[in-house]
């Protein structure tokens, strides 16, 4: 069973604070991926990489980074946090082009 | 561009009431459709794939190339369908997934 885990369920911070979302899959799947996922407005991909040190430009990239050092582990970085960033956050990993399996989320507060 | 729209925020039906849940869709191509579902306290997860042909949970979708929909639909609703349903489209790289708003289904009894 595909198992993602992400480091926090909820987390608050402050307005300028920079912040780690971390997430870890364990299924060694090649492809991982940040959304956003907002009321009225769906999932909203950030950022998505293919392999270890790639990443690639989702629809929403503005405010946000990411790191891939190891297969398993992708993270999302806000760099400066605001609070227009206060929203759930879900990463995904896929093995190809096959379904995506989600982490539980991370509720992220800016105040 | 790709686009998924899904028209109804909410949709309440009461039990043993028949479901449909519409999603359209905006591709060139030959699309991948998909529908996901996250139940209350629960993660999201894949519900069904166009690709698959098959029924899960009582549910059913059809790609409709003509009208470019992949609406879901269930005969008899039960209370445990009560969830967030994303409809989601993939392009020709197979990877990348573009989402619906989401629909609410609440299934009252």
């Amino acid at each position: 069973d595909v198992k993602v885990t992400q480091s926090s369920r909820y987390l608050v911070k402050r307005t300028g604070e920079k912040v780690f979302l971390e997430c870890v899959q364990d299924m060694d799947h090649e492809n991982m991926f940040w959304y956003r996922q907002d009321p009225g407005l769906g999932l909203r991909l950030i950022y998505f990489s293919y392999d270890v040190k790639m990443k690639e430009k989702g629809d929403i990239p503005e405010g946000y980074s990411v790191s891939r050092e190891k297969k398993e582990r992708f993270s999302l970085i806000l760099e400066s946090a605001s609070t227009n960033q206060t929203s759930m956050y879900l990463c995904a990993s896929q093995f190809g082009g096959r379904q995506q399996y989600f982490g539980p989320g991370t509720r992220l507060t800016v105040t | 561009a790709q686009r998924v729209t899904q028209p109804e925020k909410l949709l309440s039906v009461f039990k043993g009431a028949p479901v449909e849940l519409k999603c359209n869709y905006s591709y060139s191509g030959s699309p991948e459709l998909f529908w996901y579902v996250q139940y209350s306290r629960q993660r999201l997860q894949l519900l069904l794939r166009h690709i698959s042909r098959e029924s899960i949970k009582g549910f059913t979708a059809d790609l409709n190339k003509g009208e470019t929909s992949f609406h879901l639909k269930k005969p008899f609703a039960q209370e445990e369908d009560s969830a967030m349903f994303y409809c989601a489209l993939s392009g020709q790289d197979g990877n990348k997934l573009v989402f619906g708003a989401g629909t609410i289904l609440r299934v009252k009894s």
